[in-house]
């Protein structure tokens, strides 16, 4: 089962900045914290990652609390094209199967005009 | 970097033929596969996972003789569904994973078995 929860879904107004929420609240000291979308009809897109620090590059910013116990996924400037499921997902940097990525439900941000 | 191409993108065949679907790893090496599967409306859910040269591990109420997965090389893996049926439609979506354990996503294949 997943370990995250995420509220089902969000609304955002083009240009303005689209902040998804994440509880993680079981996380253990060595599991990051990883951000997927997926538009439909497509495979899910890498977005962002972190262990604690906050992490920013150029589709997006990762704040994550000082108790890891959750994290916010920061879009500065929503497009439409930003409109997806977005999947807050924690994760062991293990190979095999332990290392798999385990999907919930999601987030869907609706991007709106 | 990191481009992962999955082919056939959509295929159709009739009840109790066999499709096979590739997944290319274009400019990194993948040293684990994963296969996941999405039905309309719920999130994917891991079906297998292979390393190369190895058998695959599959995930509990998958069949590994109707599910066959071939992890011949760093580049290329092949999931064959066999004998499918009109319930094994669905969204197929290879995940190759890196020694860094940096993993990414085919662009999924839909299948729909008449």
């Amino acid at each position: 089962d997943a370990k995250t929860t995420q509220p089902p879904s969000m609304d955002c107004a083009e240009g303005r900045a689209a902040n998804l929420p994440c509880n993680h609240s079981t996380i253990s000291g060595n599991e990051y914290v990883y951000w997927y979308r997926q538009i439909h009809s497509q495979g899910p897109q890498y977005i962002i990652h972190g262990l604690k620090n906050n992490e920013t590059n150029e589709m997006a910013s990762l704040i994550i609390t000082e108790d890891r116990k959750s994290s916010t996924l920061i879009l500065p400037h929503a497009t439409l094209r930003d409109t997806a499921v977005y999947y807050c997902i924690v994760r062991q940097n293990y190979g095999g199967s332990q290392g798999n990525l385990i999907f919930g439900k999601g987030t869907k941000l609706s991007v709106k005009p | 970097g990191a481009v992962v191409s999955q082919h056939p993108s959509w295929v159709i065949c009739k009840s109790g033929t066999s499709v096979k679907i590739e997944c290319r790893s274009l400019d990194f090496q993948a040293t684990t596969m994963f296969w996941y599967r999405q039905f309309p409306k719920q999130s994917l859910m891991l079906m297998a996972t292979s390393n190369e040269g190895s058998k695959a591990t599959y995930e509990q109420g998958v069949e590994k003789d109707k599910f066959l997965i071939n992890h011949a090389s760093l580049t290329l893996s092949t999931l064959t569904v066999t004998s499918a049926h009109p319930e094994d439609s669905s969204f197929y979506i290879c995940s190759p994973q890196t020694s860094r354990y940096e993993q990414y996503f085919g662009p999924g294949t839909r299948l729909t078995v008449t």
